[in-house]
C-alpha cells in the first residue's frame, strides 16, 4: 500500500535560517511519482515539483532544492535563506504507475517563518 | 493558466441538510477530483472522475456523494451533513496520469 509520511508537524524558524522538511514514503511499485505542493494562508495548493522514479538527480530550483533518495525512501525539501513568505503548510504525495490518476498525500509540515 | 473555481470560500450549514459544493474548471481537464483537509490528516480523496458522468470513490467516500454532468463541472453532495463532515474542501483537476493536479482555492464547511 502506498503511504506518505511527513513526521514533522510544524517548524519555526527564524528568517534566513535554512529548513530542510523530510518526506519519507512508502510504495510496493517500481514506477511512481512524488510531488511537493505549498499551500499558503489562502488555501490554495500551488504545485512545487514532481519526480519520478527514475530520476535521482537532485534538483534546485532558486532558493529551493530537493533531494530524492530511493536508498532511503525519502524526498525531502530545503529552504535556504527561508523568508516570511515562506510561511505554509508543505505537503509531499506520492503517485503510483498503477493508480496514475491519484495522489496519496503526507499529512504535511506546518513551516512558520519568524522576521 | 488553469483556473479552477469553488463556488464558496465559506460554508455554514445545519446538521441534516443537503448540502451542494460546486467546482468548475475551465482547462478541458478529464479528470477531477474531491478531496477533505483535515489538520494531521492531510488531504483525503472522497470521489474522483475521470470523465463525464463517470465517478470512483476514493478513500473515504461514505456520506458523500457526487454528480458530473458536464466536462468542466463537478459537484460534490452531501445528502444529510453532520458535524464530522465540518473540514476544507478541496477541488482539484488532472490534465493525465503523472502531471500535476491544479487545485481550487477551497471551501471551509462548518455544520452545526
Amino acid at each position: 500500500a502506498q503511504k506518505v509520511t511527513q513526521a514533522q508537524t510544524e517548524i519555526s524558524v527564524v528568517e534566513k535560517e535554512d529548513v530542510t522538511l523530510d518526506c519519507v514514503y512508502e510504495t510496493r511499485d517500481t514506477t511512481y511519482y512524488l510531488f511537493w505542493y505549498k499551500q499558503p494562508p489562502s488555501g490554495e495548493l500551488v504545485f512545487l515539483i514532481r519526480r519520478n522514479s527514475f530520476d535521482e538527480q537532485n534538483e534546485i530550483s532558486g532558493r529551493y532544492s530537493w533531494n530524492f533518495q530511493k536508498s532511503t525512501s525519502s524526498f525531502n525539501f530545503t529552504i535556504t535563506a527561508s523568508q516570511v513568505v515562506d510561511s505554509a503548510v508543505y505537503f509531499c504525495a506520492l503517485s503510483e504507475a498503477l493508480y496514475g490518476n491519484k495522489l496519496v498525500f503526507g499529512a504535511g509540515t506546518i513551516l512558520r517563518v519568524k522576521s | 493558466d488553469v483556473k479552477v473555481t469553488q463556488s464558496s470560500r465559506y460554508l455554514v450549514k445545519r446538521t441534516g441538510e443537503k448540502v451542494f459544493l460546486e467546482c468548475v474548471q475551465d482547462m478541458d481537464h478529464e479528470n477531477m477530483f474531491w478531496y477533505r483537509q483535515d489538520p494531521g490528516l492531510g488531504l483525503r480523496l472522497i470521489y474522483f472522475s475521470y470523465d463525464v458522468k463517470m465517478k470512483e470513490k476514493g478513500d473515504i467516500p461514505e456520506g458523500y456523494s457526487v454528480s458530473r454532468e458536464k466536462k468542466e463541472r463537478f459537484s460534490l453532495i452531501l445528502e444529510s451533513a453532520s458535524t464530522n463532515q465540518t473540514s476544507m474542501y478541496l477541488c482539484a483537476t488532472l490534465r493525465d496520469r503523472f502531471s500535476e493536479q491544479y487545485f481550487g482555492p477551497g471551501t471551509r464547511l462548518t455544520v452545526t
